[in-house]
């Protein structure tokens, strides 16, 4: 049983650098979405993609932030010119839709700190 | 805004006790309200859910009580043992799916063995 996985597990950069985060969906899942998780406090939603299509965008993610899923499966989070305040836990999730609603599955989690 | 209150903030609880966590929402649009609980070092993994449908929904020791009027939802956990300790996030979404949640701050529970 393969989950979601996500690549790097840990990230640490210097402020000013460009970092990307790789995402892995559960096979077959056209749901994708990033979270963002600060120390002490819930999951933040940062944007949804259903295939390829980005389909919501938190007001979260500014313009240093860009997200990519390239033919509907696995997906990439860049952050550019990285600041102190990006230093957090970042989640990837993934799931079916159903006529009824879906199930968010959740990655480990790449946790990133700027120095 | 959408935003949803949990507390408490933490929670200690002696082994087959009682462990309950409250949420409120102020959106009357959410209609989809799951838990999460998360381990450390790892994404949270869903637990139970509920729809505005039903007041109860029980799986195993965990229930969800949802009380629609009041726009609170809570989760119980019976039997509490100490490998339920662990951070628990309430959550709500609009839509009938998961989609975009809004999470709750969590709650650290402590089960004393």
């Amino acid at each position: 049983d393969t989950g979601v996985s996500q690549n790097p597990r840990h990230k640490i950069t210097k402020r000013g650098q460009n970092v990307t985060f790789r995402c892995d969906p559960i096979s077959e899942h056209n749901r994708l979405y990033w979270y963002r998780q600060t120390l002490g406090q819930g999951p933040e939603f940062l944007t949804y993609f259903q295939n390829e299509a980005q389909l919501e965008k938190s007001r979260l993610l500014s313009d240093r932030f860009s997200a990519e899923r390239p033919k509907g499966s696995f997906s990439t989070l860049e952050i550019q010119r990285t600041e102190q305040g990006d230093s957090a836990m970042y989640l990837c999730a993934s799931s079916l839709r159903r006529d009824r609603g879906d199930t968010q599955y959740f990655g480990p989690g790449t946790r990133l700190t700027v120095l | 805004q959408q935003q949803v209150k949990q507390s408490p903030q933490s929670l200690i609880v002696q082994k087959g006790g009682i462990s309950i966590i409250n949420c409120a929402y102020e959106n009357t649009a959410f209609d989809y309200f799951p838990w999460y609980q998360q381990f450390p070092g790892k994404g949270p993994a869903l637990l139970i859910a509920i729809r505005p449908d039903v007041s109860e929904k029980k799986e195993g020791r965990f229930t969800i009580s949802f009380n629609k009027s009041a726009k609170q939802f809570s989760l119980h956990i019976m039997d509490s043992q100490p490998g339920d300790s662990a951070t628990y996030f309430c959550a709500a979404s609009i839509g009938g799916s998961a989609r975009q949640l809004t999470f709750g701050s969590g709650t650290q529970l402590t089960v004393l063995p």
